[in-house]
């Protein structure tokens, strides 16, 4: 069965610092996708990276990056230089490679930057 | 392209009154779902369908019911409300296929029974 595990269920920063959301996901299959969706105050979803299995490089956009571990089957996601605007909440979200497949969430960090 | 939208964006319900949140999506997905959202709970699925005719249960499917007659519409029905559905409902979309594709989010309705 597929499990997705986000442990931090808030955090806070103050702009500037670094921080790191976790995300740790079970899955039987080899085949499978991970993703990170935001959502802001404002209350939709926006989807931020797709990851396969089979490509365990990091991934940097701008602020962002994302480690991608499968010997600790955990897809971390790292904001640097943390601004006000950051502040949501991120879900991790697993999916296997069927057709027909549901997508599996976490449920959620809260990060909260103040200024 | 509107892509996926959802009605009402809010809706006030009593206890045992029924409804209907519609969902409709223009970029010809074949697989839609519904989602709801509880504070600490994440989004978990209620039902889903691959396809016109098709749906299948997810994780919480009680209490409602999903039909597909088009591609384009998937609504979701409370047959008789009950304040534990107070919640955000989400529908998404994504192109057939596997898990590989993005899923595209609606706006989200929110739902208070009484």
């Amino acid at each position: 069965a597929q499990k997705v595990t986000q442990a931090q269920t808030e955090i806070s920063v103050v702009e500037k610092e670094d921080v790191t959301l976790d995300c740790v996901y079970e899955t039987r299959d080899t085949t499978y996708y991970l993703f990170w969706y935001k959502q802001p105050p404002s209350g939709e979803l926006v989807f931020l990276i797709r990851r396969n299995s089979f490509d365990e490089q990091n991934e940097i956009s701008g602020r962002y990056s994302w480690n991608f571990q499968k010997s600790t089957s955990s897809f971390n996601f790292t904001i640097t230089a943390s601004q006000v605007v950051d502040s949501a909440v991120y879900f991790c979200a697993l999916s296997e490679a069927q057709a027909g497949t549901a997508l599996i969430f976490g449920k959620g960090t809260t990060l909260s930057v103040s200024s | 392209n509107a892509g996926v939208t959802q009605t009402p964006k809010f809706q006030v319900l009593k206890t045992g009154q029924s409804m209907t949140l519609q969902c409709a999506q223009d970029m010809n997905h074949e697989y839609m779902s519904w989602y709801r959202q509880d504070p600490g709970m994440g989004l978990r699925l209620i039902h889903y369908s691959v396809g016109a005719g098709i749906t299948d249960q997810g994780e919480v499917p009680n209490g409602y019911n999903v039909s597909r007659s088009t591609t384009e519409d998937f609504p979701l029905r409370l047959l008789s409300a009950a304040p534990s559905q107070t919640s955000v409902y989400f529908c998404a979309s994504r192109p057939t296929g596997g898990g590989y594709n993005e899923q595209f989010f609606g706006p989200g309705t929110r739902l208070t029974v009484l």
